[in-house]
């Protein structure tokens, strides 16, 4: 059983230019999350898909940014006009409901720098 | 609210010493998670247990332990007998029963000398 991967597994981009993450669950697992991690801080919560429905959104997601997960499988976080601040390593994990809280398993992260 | 409070940024110790990961949470929910995840250099996550508000009985695996209290509203993790390779940050999350989201601390970072 493989785990969650996540490409590319850094990216250098240049302000103002779009980047775009992969994301790919364990498999049969049913929710997705998206969370950033800045350098000294644990990570932060972004959204979360059940299936391909996008069921919560965190104010830190603004307008430039964007996930999808269209079949239910895979997912990608897209950031348009990247801004230094956004420089952070961005963590996926995937859980299967199982009645109570599911226990969601990391991928290795995906590290971006803007410059 | 929720919040986790993880005071120690960052521990040193000689291998083979125990050593305590203190970790304290504020919640207003009756039912809620707890979570130890593993941050080793590499970078990658790693899941080390998970209890719920309703279990209060303390865990053992192998050298990793964990002492759940409600009372002061901590969920503390020892590792007995360290090595080198515990060497990571180590995070808390909580989950409220509402909400599917892990809220973690800050991070402890545990330096496990030779």
């Amino acid at each position: 059983d493989t785990g969650v991967s996540q490409n590319p597994r850094h990216k250098i981009t240049k302000r103002g230019q779009n980047v775009t993450f992969r994301c790919d669950p364990i498999s049969e697992h049913n929710r997705l999350y998206w969370y950033r991690q800045t350098l000294g801080q644990g990570p932060e919560f972004l959204t979360y898909f059940q299936n391909e429905a996008q069921l919560e959104k965190s104010r830190l997601l603004s307008d430039r940014f964007s996930a999808e997960r269209p079949k239910g499988s895979f997912s990608t976080l897209e950031i348009q006009r990247t801004e230094q601040g956004d420089s952070a390593m961005y963590l996926c994990a995937s859980s299967l409901t199982s009645g109570g809280q599911d226990t969601q398993y990391f991928g290795p992260g995906t590290r971006l720098t803007v410059l | 609210a929720q919040k986790v409070t993880q005071a120690q940024t960052e521990i040193s110790v000689v291998e083979k010493e125990d050593v305590t990961l203190d970790c304290v949470y504020e919640t207003r929910d009756t039912t809620y998670y707890l979570f130890w995840y593993k941050q080793p250099p590499s970078g990658e996550l790693v899941f080390l247990i998970r209890r719920n508000s309703f279990d209060e009985q303390n865990e053992i695996s192998g050298r990793y332990s964990w002492n759940f209290q409600k009372s002061t509203s901590s969920f503390n993790f020892t590792i007995t007998a360290s090595q080198v390779v515990d060497s990571a940050v180590y995070f808390c999350a909580l989950s409220e029963a509402s909400f599917q989201k892990l809220v973690f601390g800050t991070g402890t970072r545990l330096l496990v000398s030779p």
